[in-house]
């Protein structure tokens, strides 16, 4: 079993949907959660940041971590076509400076 | 300011050959991570330097793999005697001081046939 689960998709949805991505995880150790888009032929890039439990808002972007159930989501409201991109979440441990990514969720928004 | 630039961008090699991966951090920046991503799979954790030192290399797949940097700045990622299944993406990516908060260059997309 891999440390940290995520569907691949691919998830193809309307523009101006909500759109929901989730990863668990089966480390309780990790402390720090994050998600990244990544554009075809791209690096990834940061999107959202939390440090354990909660939820965290950033303009259409809301991270959601559950500790207790080992599962974290991004939410993605008003969903546009240049949100189309495969979103990773990698996750870490206090002081560990590895991150351990999902296999990445590719979406595509169709206008 | 400039970002993490990696270099070459695309690298096709034939098996057995060695090849050289380099990358330039963002200035400033004491961390610096190569990651490895294979096709429709998540980014795998290589090495991780600290200044010139790397406390974590527990990623490096072989001892055909290996890595240095110098000058807290340039690494180089060295794959010896490649072989088809080291065919992936190669990343780099920095931080200004080992942070969660990293910084990912564009890749070197690496082929071996």
């Amino acid at each position: 079993q891999k440390e940290v689960e995520q569907d691949p998709g691919p998830l193809s949805v309307p523009e101006g949907a909500i759109v929901s991505l989730n990863c668990t995880y089966s480390n309780s150790a990790f402390q720090y959660f994050m998600w990244y888009r990544q554009y075809s032929r791209k690096g990834p890039e940061l999107l959202m940041y939390t440090y354990s439990s909660g939820n965290k808002e950033d303009g259409r972007f809301t991270a959601q971590v559950d500790k207790s159930s080992k599962y974290i989501s991004l939410f993605i409201r008003d969903s546009q076509p240049s949100d189309s991109a495969t979103y990773l979440c990698a996750m870490s441990e206090q002081g560990a400076q590895k991150l351990v990514f999902g296999q990445g969720t590719r979406l595509t928004i169709n206008p | 300011g400039a970002g993490v630039s990696q270099s070459p961008s695309n690298k096709v090699t034939e098996k057995g050959k060695d090849v050289e991966l380099r990358c330039d951090p963002i200035s400033g920046h004491t961390a610096l991570y190569w990651y490895r991503q294979r096709l429709g799979q998540g980014l795998e954790f290589l090495i991780y330097f600290q200044g010139n030192s790397a406390p974590d290399k527990s990623g490096l797949p072989s001892d055909r793999f290996s890595a240095e940097r110098t000058g807290e700045s340039v690494s180089t990622l060295t794959i010896q005697r490649t072989q088809q299944e080291d065919s992936a993406v190669y990343l780099c990516a920095s931080s200004p001081w080992g942070g969660n908060t990293i910084y990912f260059g564009e890749g070197s997309w690496l082929t071996v046939v």
